[in-house]
């Protein structure tokens, strides 16, 4: 069955660095999101990705995160000047159709020191 | 703003015992969907539901949608171990985007 892959699974970072977060959709699919999951509350979505550019995203996603997806088949989440309070679990997600179909990732947990 | 509350947050129950998971979400919306997460685990799709009076049921889980009471039903028959998880619905707000808007979560813990 078709996955979609996240690099890495855990990703330590000083604060202030910039990380970025690696996904590959599912073949297939045309649209794309990351959502994330601070420890032990609800999932939020941070932003979608359709045609090569942002479709929609949350008040989360400021200036200090950007998406990309530089070669067709990678979709990248960058977060310029990390904080201790983007530490989390971030999803990448894909779906073939506009808000349905979604296939969910297996998560890259962030952690902030 | 679209608001998803889920009750409870947290259950735990007996083995073979039965129970209902409750998802209230604030305005109209053309898609329900449901989600289980195991610890550390990535949000598996259990149920979509599309309509009013939709009813799924995979194994012991079933889920129902009431689009006029704006609630989602995910019940649960006859527990065993393996359905300790997290659960979350999750809403589309019809022609708004593709955003999913999560409830809370509840924490499901069956005891043998």
């Amino acid at each position: 069955e078709p996955e979609v892959t996240q690099t890495p699974s855990h990703q330590v970072t000083q604060m202030g660095q910039e990380v970025i977060l690696r996904c590959v959709p599912i073949s297939n699919h045309l649209y794309f999101y990351w959502y994330r999951q601070i420890l032990g509350q609800k999932v939020e979505f941070l932003v979608s990705f359709y045609n090569n550019e942002i479709s929609e995203k949350s008040e989360i996603f400021d200036d200090q995160f950007s998406v990309e997806r530089p070669d067709g088949s990678n979709f990248t989440l960058k977060i310029r000047s990390t904080k201790l309070e983007d530490s989390a679990m971030y999803f990448c997600a894909s779906s073939p159709q506009a808000g349905y179909g979604y296939t969910f990732g297996s998560g890259t947990r962030l952690t902030v020191v | 703003e679209l608001k998803v509350e889920q009750n409870p947050l947290f259950l735990s129950m007996q083995e073979g015992k039965n129970y209902t998971i409750y998802c209230n979400y604030s305005t109209t919306s053309d898609r329900l969907y449901w989600y289980r997460q195991d610890p550390g685990k990535s949000l598996e799709s259990l149920f979509v539901l599309l309509s009013n009076g939709a009813v799924k049921q995979e194994g012991r889980l079933m889920a129902s949608l009431d689009t006029k009471a704006r609630l989602s039903t995910l019940h649960i028959t006859a527990a065993v171990h393996d359905l300790s998880a997290t659960y979350f619905c999750a809403v589309r707000i019809g022609d708004a985007g593709n955003m999913l808007t999560f409830g809370g979560g509840t924490r499901l813990m069956v005891k043998p």
